[in-house]
């Protein structure tokens, strides 16, 4: 089993509509959550961290569920800007070693 | 100016040869990492390091070793490649948020073919 796990897509979804990827991670351990964006060819950037209470920033949503182990990321009112790779990202373990387990990425084509 | 660099941003070479890919940092970070990146396996750990005299081993370091020469610059070298080494190398670097948060900053990656 993956240590962290992402449907790899691709979604295709028209412009304005709201989408969702979830992910799911193995080590109950982990501290810290993100969601990192990728365009084609290019280097991971950070989009957001993932608090315990969920949060906001924008038109992103992110929601944490320790109980089931997963972690979700909801898009509104999508942009053709949107179009990328999303990262689901965990640190390895309790402590803050800065080692992130990178999931392998969901793709998202927004279409106008 | 990038706040992290890697060069070269493209690379051939043959079955054999030791090849070096280097990366430098503006962003006076401790932390550095190296990492590749597969398609349909995301970006896998080769080395990190938390500062100068700190070096260590990730998921994937066989066949890799690098250096960290200054605070600033960490050096990734295939001292004998091999087509499976063929891949897209990110460098990133980070420092501690408060609270334990920590986010990582990326290069823009060497895209590297082994003969």
């Amino acid at each position: 089993r993956k240590e962290v796990e992402q449907d790899p897509g691709p979604f295709n979804v028209p412009e304005g509509a709201t989408v969702a990827f979830n992910c799911t991670y193995s080590n109950s351990a982990s501290q810290s959550f993100f969601w990192y964006r990728q365009d084609c060819r290019k280097e991971p950037k950070l989009l957001m961290s993932v608090y315990s209470s969920g949060n906001e920033d924008g038109r992103f949503t992110a929601q944490l569920n320790r109980a089931s182990q997963y972690i979700s990321l909801l898009i509104r009112d999508s942009k053709l800007s949107d179009s990328a790779t999303y990262l689901c990202v965990v640190n390895e373990g309790s402590s803050n070693t800065g080692k992130l387990i990178f999931g392998q990425g969901t793709t998202l084509q927004v279409k106008p | 100016d990038a706040d992290v660099t890697q060069t070269p941003r493209n690379r051939i070479t043959k079955t054999g040869k030791r090849i070096m890919l280097e990366c430098s940092q503006t962003k006076g970070h401790d932390r550095m990492y190296w990492y590749r990146q597969d398609p349909g396996l995301g970006l896998r750990l080769i080395y990190y390091s938390f500062d100068v005299k700190d070096i260590n081993k990730g998921e994937i370091s066989d066949g890799y070793s690098v250096s960290r020469q200054a605070q600033a610059k960490f050096s990734l070298s295939l001292e004998s490649a091999i087509p499976n080494q063929t891949a897209l190398y990110f460098c990133a670097t980070s420092d501690l948020h408060r609270g334990g948060q920590e986010t990582q900053y990326f290069g823009p990656g060497t895209r590297l073919l082994v003969l």
